[in-house]
């Protein structure tokens, strides 16, 4: 059975700090999904990692996979308020896209 | 486009009845997918379809019914409600080929007394 885990599940950090944010896995995949989700609001996909030492960036944060691993990284550059939110991570079992088993997420709070 | 729409936004069903959360997509997707949300626990999988007349378990299928006879549409049945599904439902669908980024419904928030 596929396992997820992502820590931390809250994370609360000033503005203009960094952090990074860890997604384990406990099977072989090579397709991993970065979700960004609003309080009461669906999901938005952030990033699709498709490859052992892919690695995606837009605006602040930066996601990487290393399959090996199995562990991949979404990272927070210089964090501002606007990126408060919740995180998941998900990866898919199937090699479809279409059966995807999510980490619990973590909340993201930055401080103003 | 509307994307992936979900009705109802809110609902309230007692223990015992039954109903149907509605899913639409106008992307002409061929894969399909409901997920439940509860607190602490992320998203887990209910059931999936591949295309239209194919439907599969996920995660957590019990309780659930589906069924796909449009590529369009992927209805979730609950039939007979528990206080235990009381959740937020999610719709997803995504390209059976290419990245596979699924795009998500707005919700269905359930609650059952």
């Amino acid at each position: 059975e596929l396992k997820v885990e992502q820590n931390p599940l809250f994370l609360s950090m000033q503005e203009g700090k960094n952090y990074t944010i860890y997604c384990n896995y406990s099977t072989t995949s090579d397709r991993l999904y970065w979700y960004r989700q609003d309080p009461g609001k669906s999901l938005e996909s952030l990033f699709v990692l498709l490859s052992n030492g892919a690695v995606k960036q837009e605006g602040r944060l930066m996601a990487s996979l290393d399959t090996k691993a199995r562990l991949s990284t979404l990272h927070i550059t210089a964090a501002v308020h606007d990126l408060s939110a919740t995180y998941f991570c998900a990866v898919d079992s199937t090699g479809g896209g279409n059966k995807l088993t999510f980490g619990t997420g973590t909340q993201l709070k930055v401080e103003l | 486009n509307a994307g992936v729409t979900q009705t109802p936004k809110f609902q309230v069903l007692k223990t015992g009845q039954s109903m149907t959360l509605q899913c639409a997509q106008d992307m002409n997707h061929e894969y399909m997918s409901w997920y439940r949300q509860d607190p602490g626990m992320g998203l887990r999988l209910i059931h999936y379809s591949v295309g239209a007349g194919i439907t599969d378990q996920g995660e957590v299928p019990n309780g659930y019914n589906v069924s796909r006879s449009t590529t369009e549409d992927f209805p979730l049945r609950l039939l007979s409600a528990a206080p235990s599904q009381t959740s937020v439902y999610f719709c997803a669908s995504s390209y059976r080929q290419g990245w596979g980024t699924q795009y998500f419904g707005p919700g269905t928030r359930l609650l059952v007394l």
